[in-house]
């Protein structure tokens, strides 16, 4: 079975430092991955997803993420934070041995930034 | 570009009650899924449906049914409402179930049972 940890409720950084929302993961085979961003009263919106390839993956609004199958863990991040990040991110999985596609999605983290 | 559209947006029912929950996609996607949120618990699904004339159920199916009615419409009905299924629900919808399709969310209905 697939599954997620989102180890922070809340992650709080100042505007202009650097952000990282943690993420690990379990699959029985590799592992696809995703970043989801949940503004208030709004549905999530993709970030970036991994697949295979290059370790470090670029997306959406200045974000990145690292893969790191050692670790099993998929960090999102970015090196400068602005006060419209702060929202809820969601961390998904999906194992490719599953053949239909089911996400399995973390807790979620509320990245708080402060002016 | 509208995306996913999810009717209504809040709703207040009483236990017992019934309802629908409306969903509808103009991306010509494939796949499409019903999820609820609860605090702390991320997303769960509930249905979902890999293609028109076919569904099939999630992680927390009990109570709820669906309908895929068409490509663009997938409906999730509440026979007898319950206060446990108090929740956001989300539709999703995806090109396809492979696995370099990012899902695409409505903003939600927000249930509350009584």
């Amino acid at each position: 079975a697939q599954s997620v940890a989102q180890p922070e409720d809340q992650v709080n950084v100042a505007e202009g430092n650097p952000l990282t929302v943690k993420c690990t993961y379990s699959v029985s085979g590799n592992p696809y991955l995703f970043w989801y961003v949940q503004y208030p009263n709004r549905g999530l919106q993709f970030l970036l997803k991994y697949i295979t390839g290059d370790n470090l993956v670029k997306g959406s609004y200045g974000f990145e993420a690292e893969f790191n199958k050692s670790q099993t863990s998929f960090h999102l991040k970015k090196p400068s934070a602005l006060v419209s990040d702060s929202a809820l991110y969601f961390c998904a999985v999906r194992d490719e041995t599953d053949s239909w596609g089911k996400l399995q999605f973390g807790a979620g983290t509320q990245v708080v930034v402060t002016p | 570009n509208a995306g996913v559209t999810q009717t209504p947006k809040f709703q207040v029912l009483k236990t017992g009650q019934s309802m629908t929950l409306q969903c509808a996609q103009d991306m010509n996607h494939n796949s499409m899924y019903w999820y609820r949120q609860d605090p702390g618990m991320g997303l769960r699904l509930i249905y979902y449906s890999a293609s028109e004339g076919t569904t099939d159920k999630g992680e927390v199916p009990n109570g709820y049914n669906v309908s895929r009615l068409n490509k663009r419409e997938f409906s999730l009905r509440l026979e007898s409402a319950a206060p446990s299924q108090t929740s956001v629900y989300f539709c999703a919808s995806s090109a396809g179930t492979g696995e370099h399709q990012p899902q695409h969310f409505g903003d939600g209905t927000r249930l509350s049972i009584l």
